[in-house]
C-alpha cells in the first residue's frame, strides 16, 4: 500500500504550457508539502498545507499554485512553464505541526518534469 | 534563520570502510534532528532521528548522536555496503511562528565501491 503517491512520474512538456502534478497520502496526516529538487540534489521547500490551509509559501513564482481539496490531497499547478522549471518535484506529508511534535516527513516517489 | 550544513560530497568509500558524514546546525529553541536517505530514482525516506540532546538515533547500522554543545548530528556507520550508495540529507525541525518548519541540508552523495 503506497503511503504517498504522485502522478505522473514523468512529465515532458514544452515551454509555455500549463501542467498539474497530483499528490495523495493515505497516512492520515494533516500536513502536506511540495519540494523542488534540482540536478545537484538540492532540496527546496515550496509550499506547506496544514488541514487544507496554506502555512508555508516560500519565494516561488506565482505561476506555481498549490491546491488542497482535502487533507489527503495536495496538487501543484504550474502555468506558463519555463526551462528553469525542469526538476524533480516531491510531495511529502507529516503529522500535525504542533509544538513538541517530532514530525518526520514521508516522501512520494517524485515527478520528473522536463520542459523543452 | 535555521540552517543545516553538511559536508560536501561525493564521498567515495570501499566496501566495509567506516563512514562519517558531518552535519552541524543552527536553530533557535530545541529542534528535532533527522537523517534522510535518497536512493537513486526514489524519494527521501527517514533513516533515523533524535528529538533531544544526547539522544542517539540508529537504524540499519547507521547511528547519529544529538550533540547540543557542538550543535552537531554526525552520521556514522561502521562498515558500509554497496547498497548504502545514496544521497544522505541532514535535517532539523523547529517550532517557530506557530508551526514546525523543516530545514534540509544540501545532501551528501555516498558511493561505495566493491
Amino acid at each position: 500500500d503506497t503511503a504517498v503517491s504522485q502522478t505522473p512520474k514523468y512529465l515532458v512538456t514544452q515551454m509555455g504550457n500549463d501542467k498539474s502534478i497530483k499528490c495523495e497520502q493515505n497516512l492520515g496526516h494533516d500536513t502536506m508539502y511540495w519540494y523542488k529538487q534540482d540536478s545537484k540534489k538540492f532540496l527546496k521547500i515550496m509550499f506547506s498545507y496544514n488541514n487544507k490551509e496554506l502555512i508555508i509559501n516560500e519565494t516561488v513564482p506565482n505561476r506555481f499554485s498549490p491546491k488542497s481539496p482535502d487533507k489527503a490531497h495536495l496538487n501543484l499547478h504550474i502555468n506558463s512553464l519555463e526551462l528553469g522549471d525542469s526538476a524533480v518535484y516531491f510531495c511529502a506529508s507529516s503529522r500535525s505541526m504542533g509544538q513538541g511534535v517530532s514530525n518526520e516527513q514521508y516522501f512520494g516517489p517524485g515527478t520528473r518534469l522536463t520542459v523543452t | 534563520g535555521d540552517s543545516v550544513t553538511q559536508m560536501e560530497g561525493p564521498v567515495t568509500l570501499s566496501e566495509e570502510a567506516f563512514l562519517t558524514i558531518n552535519c552541524t546546525y543552527t536553530a533557535t529553541g530545541y529542534p528535532s534532528l533527522f537523517w534522510y536517505v535518497q536512493y537513486p530514482g526514489e524519494g527521501l525516506q527517514l533513516l533515523l532521528k533524535a528529538t533531544k540532546a544526547d539522544d542517539k538515533g540508529s537504524n540499519k547500522g547507521f547511528e547519529a548522536t544529538y550533540r547540543k554543545e557542538t550543535t552537531s548530528f554526525h552520521l556514522e556507520k561502521g562498515s558500509v555496503q554497496v547498497s548504502d550508495s545514496a544521497v544522505y540529507f541532514c535535517a532539523l525541525s523547529a517550532y517557530s511562528g506557530g508551526y514546525q518548519k523543516v530545514t534540509f541540508g544540501t545532501g551528501t552523495k555516498l558511493q561505495v565501491i566493491p
